[in-house]
């Protein structure tokens, strides 16, 4: 149980492209939806927090209109990349918290990795 | 906000030894500490846990152990294996109600 799906796990596009990625809580209900981001050898930084139905909140640091969050459902959260440049290449996470936090506080995606050229 | 700290940065170690990751964290509400092992290019997984009311905890070859009064915790992997060659995060979940990561440590064992 608690799978979160990520899609794509693949993505090599131009500079000025936009890219969305999507994170679907499969088998429970995500209240809360976390975006995480990691450059090569670096740990995880959060950029942003959603909630189902609200706005999202972002990281000092992190460009609200350059990274479009939409949480419309319990089960699906999506990441815009707008106008992507190569230094926005990085490894993309995202992060589901259940309504009644299961075992963990939150279930990893896959991850995407962003290439942009 | 949360700080975690996290030591080393890399270690070596010759297959069968023991490797021993320590953490420091600031948010003294700080109440469930998760230790994530991440293999290049996928997604952190979750290898044991431990709770604030607990000062020890043990998973076949890996140990937790945490010390609130000084705000530290540390990983113990015993008779180490090439398959534990990763990146290792200690993590802490506290007041801001989400999970903060420490730096990493890139652990390697040695055939």
């Amino acid at each position: 149980g608690a799978v979160v799906s990520q899609h794509p796990s693949w993505v090599i596009c131009k500079s000025g492209t936009s890219v969305k990625i999507e994170c679907r809580s499969l088998d429970f209900q995500a209240t809360t939806m976390f975006w995480y981001r990691q450059f090569p050898k670096q740990s995880l930084m959060l950029m942003a927090t959603s909630n189902e139905g609200s706005k999202a909140t972002y990281e000092q640091g992190v460009e609200k209109d350059k990274f479009l969050i939409n949480h419309a459902s319990l089960t699906l959260s999506t990441l815009t990349v707008t106008s992507a440049h190569p230094e926005d290449s990085s490894f993309y996470i995202c992060s589901a918290r259940a309504r009644n936090l299961l075992n963990q506080p939150q279930h990893f995606g896959d991850g995407t990795r962003l290439s942009i050229l | 906000g949360e700080n975690v700290e996290q030591h080393p940065s890399t270690l070596s170690v010759q297959e069968g030894d023991s490797a021993v990751i320590k953490c420091t964290y600031s948010d003294s509400a700080s109440n469930y500490f998760p230790w994530y092992k991440q293999e290049l290019g996928k997604r952190p997984q979750l290898i044991i846990d431990i709770r604030s009311n607990v000062g020890e905890k043990k998973d076949q070859r890996i140990a937790v152990t945490l010390n609130k009064t000084a705000k530290h915790f540390s990983l113990h992997i015993t008779e180490t294996q090439p398959e534990d060659s990763a990146v290792y995060f200690c993590v802490t979940f506290g007041s801001a109600r989400q999970l903060t990561f420490g730096s990493g440590t890139q652990l390697t064992v040695l055939p």
